[in-house]
């Protein structure tokens, strides 16, 4: 069935780069998606990529896929503290009536 | 804008009492909508999905039942809670059709005792 994967933790100094890894099984995906959850909040949509693109910039956000690989990438830049939460990224399932498929969770904890 | 409310924020309960928490969106029409319960881990395990008034979509059996009265309404619902049931539900929204972005509500934290 249809599985993403992430780690689940990671941990940068404030003012380096942060990437968030995540592979997923689903080829006919059409967007993948990156939530942050913050402790105790609901989850936020960062930002989502057409599968038809290989990279998508926004402010310090930068999304790489590799559909070759099913491998998705997150790039924070300039990773601030208030940057630290859980980032999930999720694939669609078309198995699944286009349901969407969450990873874990990958701990971003941003040491000052 | 869109917005979606949930409530209560939070809840204590003891085994075996009846449950309800509610969901509503504002600003859009016919969203599909979504219960997950997200656990002590992370992951989340979507419970119940709807396309539309009355129609409910279960995904795992569960001591929980879903319904949606109206447009825009989703209520998670037990007779008798238990142990197994604490965690952190969340009710999300997506627009019409399939595997489009969803939005989150801020979730209710349900501690059963």
């Amino acid at each position: 069935g249809e599985d993403v994967e992430q780690s689940l933790f990671l941990s940068v100094r404030e003012g380096d780069s942060s990437v968030i890894n995540c592979t997923y099984t689903d080829s006919s995906s059409t967007y993948l998606y990156w939530y942050k959850q913050e402790p105790g909040a609901g989850l936020q949509l960062l930002t989502y990529i057409f599968s038809n693109m290989d990279m998508k910039q926004d402010q310090r956000l930068t999304v790489l896929l590799n559909k070759k690989d099913k491998h998705l990438s997150l790039r924070i830049a300039d990773t601030q503290t208030g940057d630290s939460a859980i980032y999930f990224c999720a694939e669609v399932s078309y198995n699944q009536g286009g349901k969407l498929i969450f990873g874990q969770g990958t701990e971003l904890s941003v040491k000052p | 804008s869109q917005t979606i409310h949930q409530w209560p924020a939070t809840l204590v309960q003891p085994v075996g009492s009846p449950l309800s928490l509610e969901c509503t969106v504002e600003g859009t029409s016919n969203p599909n909508l979504y219960w997950y319960r997200q656990a002590a881990g992370r992951g989340l395990q979507l419970l119940f999905y709807s396309v539309g008034i009355g129609q409910i979509s279960s995904e795992v059996p569960q001591n929980l039942s879903a319904s949606r009265p109206q447009d825009r309404q989703f209520i998670l619902s037990s007779k008798k809670l238990l142990l197994s049931d604490s965690g952190f539900y969340l009710c999300a929204w997506s627009p019409t059709g399939a595997g489009r972005e969803q939005y989150f509500g801020p979730g209710t934290r349900l501690t059963v005792t």
